[in-house]
């Protein structure tokens, strides 16, 4: 198996909800990503976890909060958003963290409009 | 700090056409390199790597690169182009000296691929 799964697909949601994506991997990665990609631009990375530890925080906005529940799972919590926010947000997976020269599996990601 | 430029945001070829999309590094010390292809409301798919020993590197779908180091470049190519490759292309690199930059996988712009027919 060398999914990752991200649930839901689509998300709308409005400026006052409070929502989150869900990531899930069974391939023993220990490394997990979070990354926003915008129409037309490159994947942007937000957060590194690292065995279930946050390592990287990209100054990502304290809407946008991470969670690790355990080395299978990455859930991204989301509150008080704003239309600027809306994107692709892919999450990824890896082997290890450092170095950084194996592959990241991305998952389909989730389409989220902010209205 | 490391980073990437992909020349050319859109290239167009024909059906059974070479496919030569380009990517310079810019690193004081050679770093991991990448390529990914990205299809439309997809996720991100590894086509091929770099991290060490030879510098031509063969991927997935027909695709090589080249690591010049000389040149600072990693272009990707593939002899004969398919209606399916058309797709976003990203060169990507990561810091091989490690540091506060662990984990972190730094993309280029893109490089959206289009094949006539």
């Amino acid at each position: 198996d060398t999914e990752v799964t991200q649930t839901p697909k689509h998300l709308v949601m409005g400026m006052t909800n409070k929502k989150s994506l869900k990531c899930e991997q069974h391939m023993g990665h220990r490394a997990m990503y979070w990354y926003k990609q915008k129409a037309k631009k490159p994947p942007e990375l937000m957060f590194v976890y690292s065995y279930e530890k946050l390592s990287i925080n990209e100054s990502v906005p304290s809407r946008f909060s991470p969670e690790c529940p355990n080395s299978s799972l990455l859930n991204l919590h989301l509150h008080a958003l704003q239309p600027e926010d809306s994107a692709l947000y892919l999450c990824a997976s890896s082997h290890r963290v450092a170095p950084m020269n194996t592959e990241a599996f991305f998952g389909q990601g989730t389409r989220l409009t902010v209205v | 700090a490391q980073s990437v430029t992909q020349l050319g945001s859109h290239v167009s070829v024909s059906e059974g056409a070479l496919v030569l999309l380009r990517c310079n590094y810019s690193s004081s010390v050679p770093p991991y390199l990448f390529w990914y292809v990205q299809y439309p409301n997809q996720g991100l798919q590894l086509l091929l790597k770099y991290t060490t020993g030879a510098t031509l590197v063969k991927g997935i779908n027909g695709f090589e690169a080249e690591f010049k180091k000389s040149e600072t470049s990693f272009h990707l190519t593939k002899p004969s182009a398919h209606m399916s490759d058309a797709a976003e292309y990203f060169c990507a690199v990561s810091d091989r000296a490690g540091g506060t930059s662990y984990g972190k996988l730094t993309f280029g712009q893109g490089t959206i691929l289009t094949v006539h027919p």
